[in-house]
């Protein structure tokens, strides 16, 4: 079965670190971009970072620049998030999704994970 | 960056219920649209991609329309299986949601 999965959420306090992992299914996770995205308690979607087939390119939510790192291995068909320096508004649960590109400013996620929970508190 | 506003934020409705949401970017999108329904614990599903084509495997009761600034969704009979929440998005932004709950 074509799928995404991901791993690595949990309780961590604030100021501490995380690293998610998304490995793919059925698929060459290669040839495509990838992205994270996340949910907070209560809240809508929101998208966190994408990276590119080979990793040359990596993109960022501004919430997050400078504490999140996108990273990707593709001959273990895998997509990684590292977070550091959490806070409390980092809590959510956290989807990995391959995209689609339709053009240089479009384009779509045709496939997400079910989500991994963090929880950043003391 | 564009804003994606959805409307309404929530609704009530039975089943076999036709409802429509709308999505209003702050500025044009052409027909870069898409939608998706999400299900608490589950993984978002693409419903519609390019403002109107159906992803392969949605029901045809599923339908989506517009241009420019101004965008729907539509389903035309709503099946239990279809509470949920509804999102667009274009680029990094996706809208705030609207959450179809069961009168």
């Amino acid at each position: 079965e074509v799928q995404l999965v991901e791993s690595g959420g949990g309780l961590v306090q604030p100021g501490g670190s995380l690293r998610l992992s998304c490995v793919a299914s059925e698929f060459a996770l290669s040839t495509f971009w990838m992205s994270w995205a996340r949910q907070a308690p209560g809240k809508g979607l929101e998208w966190v970072a994408t990276i590119k087939q080979d990793g040359s390119e990596k993109y960022y939510v501004d919430s997050v620049r400078g504490r999140f790192t996108i990273s990707r291995d593709n001959a273990e068909n895998s997509l990684s998030l590292q977070m550091n320096s959490v806070r409390a508004e980092d809590t959510a649960f956290y989807y990995c999704a391959r995209i689609l590109v339709v053009t240089d400013t479009d384009w779509y996620f045709d496939l997400s994970g079910r989500g991994t929970l963090v929880t950043v508190s003391s | 960056d564009i804003q994606m506003t959805q409307s309404p934020s929530s609704l009530s409705a039975s089943v076999g219920d036709r409802i429509t949401i709308t999505c209003r970017a702050s500025q044009t999108t052409s027909s870069y649209l898409n939608w998706y329904q999400h299900k608490p614990g589950k993984a978002p599903k693409l419903l519609i991609y390019a403002a109107s084509a159906l992803q392969s495997g949605v029901p045809s009761r599923f339908s989506g329309r517009g241009s420019g600034t101004y965008f729907t969704l539509t389903i035309s009979s709503l099946q239990p299986e279809d509470f949920a929440s509804y999102y667009c998005q274009h680029s990094w932004t996706f809208g705030q949601g609207t959450k179809v709950e069961i009168k």
